[in-house]
């Protein structure tokens, strides 16, 4: 089946632009996640959601990061007014009600702010 | 706050040859996996750990958990080329009310010399 879709799979953008990255999880999958790696901080947590609601938002780095989900699936990462630090591989997984919280990661989109 | 540590962070090794990655963890928990990447790639999950004493075997790969001494192993048998990539080990705090985000190790480069 079908894996983690992300798109786009590159973004370059200037410095103050906004931002939008998309995941398409696994068909059923009720819970998605988002992480940012990079060189300096290797892979960090930003958010989870658990159907539309997201329960946890402690790795959000700053309010100019949110984070949204539609229908229990399609989820939206967008940075407002983008700074050169936000340079990374933005990463999205998924996993299924049944188990236990083995995510399942796509392929990423690298963002680069210049 | 979590700290996950995993040690070597680079290895380079000869094919024909054993050697274990360890993962230490700084706070209970009794879930952690093993994810490999490939340059450019996402995430492939390898192995769930879920209690102590785990153990998971999947081809030259074996992984390990000791949850008393916050431990995890991946030892890799016979080392092959293909097996050349990151691994990560990932531990989430369980909370029982959901599954949190994940905490990651900074990852093992290792390369598998002919």
């Amino acid at each position: 089946g079908a894996g983690v879709s992300q798109s786009p799979s590159n973004k370059v953008t200037e410095k103050g632009k906004d931002v939008e990255l998309r995941c398409d999880p696994i068909s059923g999958h009720t819970a998605l996640y988002w992480y940012r790696q990079s060189l300096g901080q290797g892979l960090e947590f930003l958010i989870y959601f658990q159907g539309n609601s997201a329960p946890d938002k402690s790795g959000l780095p700053s309010d100019r990061f949110s984070a949204e989900r539609t229908g229990g699936s399609v989820s939206t990462l967008t940075i407002q007014r983008t700074q050169q630090e936000d340079s990374a591989v933005y990463l999205c997984a998924s996993r299924s009600r049944n188990r236990v919280n083995e995510q399942f990661f796509g392929p990423g989109t690298r963002l680069t702010v210049l | 706050e979590l700290k996950v540590e995993q040690n070597p962070l680079f290895l380079s090794m000869q094919e024909g040859k054993n050697y274990t990655i360890y993962c230490n963890y700084s706070t209970t928990s009794d879930r952690l996996y093993w994810y490999r990447q490939d340059p450019g790639k996402s995430l492939e999950s390898l192995f769930v750990l879920l209690s102590n004493g785990a153990v998971k075997q999947e081809g030259r790969l074996m992984a390990s958990l000791d949850t008393k001494a916050r431990l995890s192993t991946l030892h890799i048998t016979a080392a092959v080329h293909d097996l050349s990539a990151t691994y990560f080990c990932a531990v989430d705090l369980y909370s029982g009310g959901g599954a949190d985000g994940l905490t990651f190790g900074k990852g093992t480069h290792l390369i598998i010399q002919p």
